[in-house]
């Protein structure tokens, strides 16, 4: 199964900032990382796939890029329903594996 | 709107066996593959398994492989997960998930979860 490495595990930033999700696969997956948000009592929501191609309905203050092993999340001027879980998860070939989850939280 | 829909979860002891149901709404349901995935306790997402549209293509996990079914069914727009041989590390909360079409791992719509619990 392809291993995914996600980074920082905690991240701290004040609304209006930016920050960056980094996730490292084990091996090269071309293109294919998806990224979700998840927050308590909500459903979990797709933002990115395909490593750089927005969902339907995420704002464009995130961006995806990357592709072979290594790949980021950026998140410009957050916003304050910004803050959550992240996760990375690779959909080039079975089984999906997803990253261990970023933190992101208000300073 | 879409909306997926999780019930049949609970407490269980080792070795029974428990099935959960997701109802899905808002949207043509046989058309669309459905997965399930699972988040242990303070844990990450483990996905757990994949069954295509007509349920040609059903795919699962390792460590499920052999004890988990899952089934759908179109007509009762209704995802299954049977669970057998249940152990304490398959406590977790159990999502289903709604297949990006065209894209094979990508989860466009997700339930609230079903929670599981496997304890004596």
């Amino acid at each position: 199964d392809v291993q995914m490495t996600q980074s920082p595990s905690n991240l701290a930033a004040s609304p209006g900032e930016s920050v960056s999700i980094n996730c490292k696969a084990s091996k090269s997956i071309s293109k294919y990382l998806a990224w979700y948000q998840q927050k308590p009592g909500k459903a979990n929501k797709l933002l990115i796939y395909s490593g750089s191609t927005l969902q339907s309905g995420t704002p464009s203050r995130f961006s995806g890029s990357g592709s072979g092993t290594d790949f980021t999340l950026t998140i410009r001027n957050l916003e304050p329903e910004d803050f959550g879980l992240y996760y990375c998860q690779q959909h080039n070939e079975y089984p999906p594996t997803f990253g261990s989850g970023t933190k992101l939280e208000i300073k | 709107e879409v909306q997926l829909v999780e019930s049949g979860g609970g407490l269980v002891q080792p070795g029974r066996s428990l099935k959960l149901s997701c109802v899905a709404s808002g949207f043509t349901f046989s058309n669309y593959g459905m997965n399930w995935i699972r988040q242990a306790p303070g844990k990450g997402l483990e996905w757990v398994a994949y069954i295509s549209s007509g349920s040609s293509y059903i795919y699962y996990a390792e460590t499920v492989k052999g004890r988990f079914t899952i089934s759908r069914d179109n007509a009762k727009n209704t995802l299954y997960l049977q669970m057998t041989s249940l152990r304490s590390e398959d406590t977790a909360l159990y999502y289903c998930a709604r297949q990006l079409p065209g894209y094979k791992g990508v989860m466009d719509a997700w339930g609230q979860g079903a929670s599981v619990t496997v304890s004596s």
